[in-house]
């Protein structure tokens, strides 16, 4: 069975930094197109970023370009997003995706993560 | 701030049928694939149709999907309780090389 477990979200400081994590299994990361997604409490899909199967490609919304770092520990199995920078607007819950025919056929359940002081 | 446009709600009856759009541009749904997402309350996304018109395996005929020009549709007939949900289009958008959402769009069952 395909599952995708995020973690490390929380609570931190404006300016302060993240580390999530999703742990895959039922599947081999490095055969996929993974992605992050968020979503503010209650509004729309917001796409962060994406990494290709090999991890040799990736690429980032301009909101998060140059503050946001995904990558990929096949070994382990798992995603990573790291989040330096962070503002108030980044609030939200943050959902990774596993990628088949060009969509997010799979997601976790989801880490909220809250940029408030 | 999204790149496509649907409507905020739609309504319908058990039993009916309803229909969402989803409006964007020729960098987007006009010269890439669409999927279409439901978030029932309380969850993550699931995926209900990809490349346009293809249900994933284990999704009812009831949904359907369809793209005309830099528009995309997303149907369900015969209505039930259980597709109260907030509905969501999704494409790549090659001028911004970034997937992009559709607003999203809530079904209520009346």
């Amino acid at each position: 069975e395909v599952q995708l477990v995020e973690s490390g979200g929380g609570l931190v400081q404006p300016g302060g930094s993240l580390r999530l994590s999703c742990a895959a299994s039922g599947f081999t990361l490095s055969g996929f197109w993974m992605h992050w997604v968020r979503q503010d409490p209650g509004k729309g899909l917001v796409w962060v970023s994406r990494i290709n199967p090999d991890g040799g490609s990736t690429t980032y919304a301009d909101a998060v370009k140059g503050r946001f770092t995904i990558s990929r520990d096949d070994a382990k199995n798992t995603l990573f997003l790291q989040m330096n920078s962070l503002r108030a607007d980044d609030t939200a819950v943050y959902y990774c995706t596993r990628s088949l025919f060009g969509a997010s056929d799979f997601w976790g359940q989801g880490t909220l993560v809250t940029v408030s002081s | 701030q999204s790149v496509l446009t649907q409507p905020p709600s739609v309504s319908a009856a058990p039993g009916q049928k309803v229909t969402i759009s989803c409006s964007g541009s020729s960098s987007n749904i006009g010269n890439n694939y669409v999927y279409w997402y439901q978030q029932l309350p309380g969850t993550a996304p699931k995926l209900l149709i990809y490349e346009n018109n293809k249900r994933l395996s284990g999704i009812p005929d009831r949904f359907s999907g369809s793209k005309s020009g830099t528009s995309a549709t997303l149907g369900i007939t015969g209505l039930q309780t259980g597709d109260e949900a907030d509905y969501y289009c999704g494409t790549w958008d090659s001028s911004l090389s970034a997937c992009v959402f559709g607003t999203g769009t809530k079904v209520t069952v009346l």
